[in-house]
């Protein structure tokens, strides 16, 4: 099955400010998933990102605060924007694979706390 | 709008039981049910999928059930052990490919020693 290296594996950041987290897979894949979970909850999808297309973005979820990047089949970013404490969380990336009965391989995660 | 349940937020159990596991949903007609296992501070991790036309799905020492009549997917550990101790989350998956993936709130097992 995919790997999937998922950077930072965790942040402090000072609000206001933004964060960048990678996801990098080691074969091509046509859509990757970006969550987040927040402490104590289920995961959320944030937004679909399709190489060589916009994201697409789940509702409560907007570009301006989260902006995605999918520049080639292995790798994507995702941006957090102008952070609060609200942002504090778990982000995740995920990829499907035809080869795992359709189940979605995740990232370690990136566990961020804003202060 | 979409609802999923996971039947409580946590459950204890003796290892060597068979621990059993509820996900019901609402307002949902999945094409495909999964299970995920998730550690704390780790990624969930899939188990299984089971398709709407299937009754039950095996793989080792899990079994997992699909009612589309219910709404209801049933997720059984047989001869649990303390290693199976985790966060399980049901995830409805609709027709479409990539359409609005939902993971239900989880439940936190624990198996005695």
């Amino acid at each position: 099955s995919a790997v999937i290296s998922q950077k930072p594996s965790r942040d402090i950041c000072q609000r206001g400010t933004s964060l960048t987290i990678q996801c990098q897979v080691d074969s091509q894949v046509t859509m990757m998933f970006w969550y987040r979970q927040q402490p104590g909850q289920s995961l959320t999808l944030i937004a679909t990102a399709n190489q060589g297309s916009e994201a697409t973005y789940e509702s409560g979820f907007v570009i301006d605060k989260f902006p995605i990047s999918r520049p080639n089949l292995t790798f994507s970013t995702l941006t957090v924007s102008n952070m609060s404490p609200e942002d504090s969380s778990i982000y995740l990336c995920s990829v499907e694979e035809s080869d795992n009965a359709y189940g979605y391989t995740f990232g370690s995660g990136t566990r961020l706390t804003v202060v | 709008s979409q609802k999923i349940e996971q039947n409580s937020e946590a459950l204890n159990i003796q290892e060597g039981k068979t621990a059993t596991l509820t996900c019901n949903y609402t307002n949902y007609s999945p094409a495909y049910l999964q299970w995920y296992r998730q550690d704390p501070g780790r990624g969930p991790v899939f188990l299984l999928l089971i398709r709407e036309n299937e009754k039950e799905k095996r793989k080792e020492r899990l079994k997992v059930t699909f009612d589309t009549t219910l709404k209801q997917s049933l997720f059984h550990i047989t001869a649990s052990q303390p290693a199976d101790s985790a966060t399980y989350l049901c995830a409805p998956q609709g027709h479409n490919y990539g359409q609005n993936f939902v993971f239900g709130p989880g439940t936190r097992l624990s198996v005695l020693p």
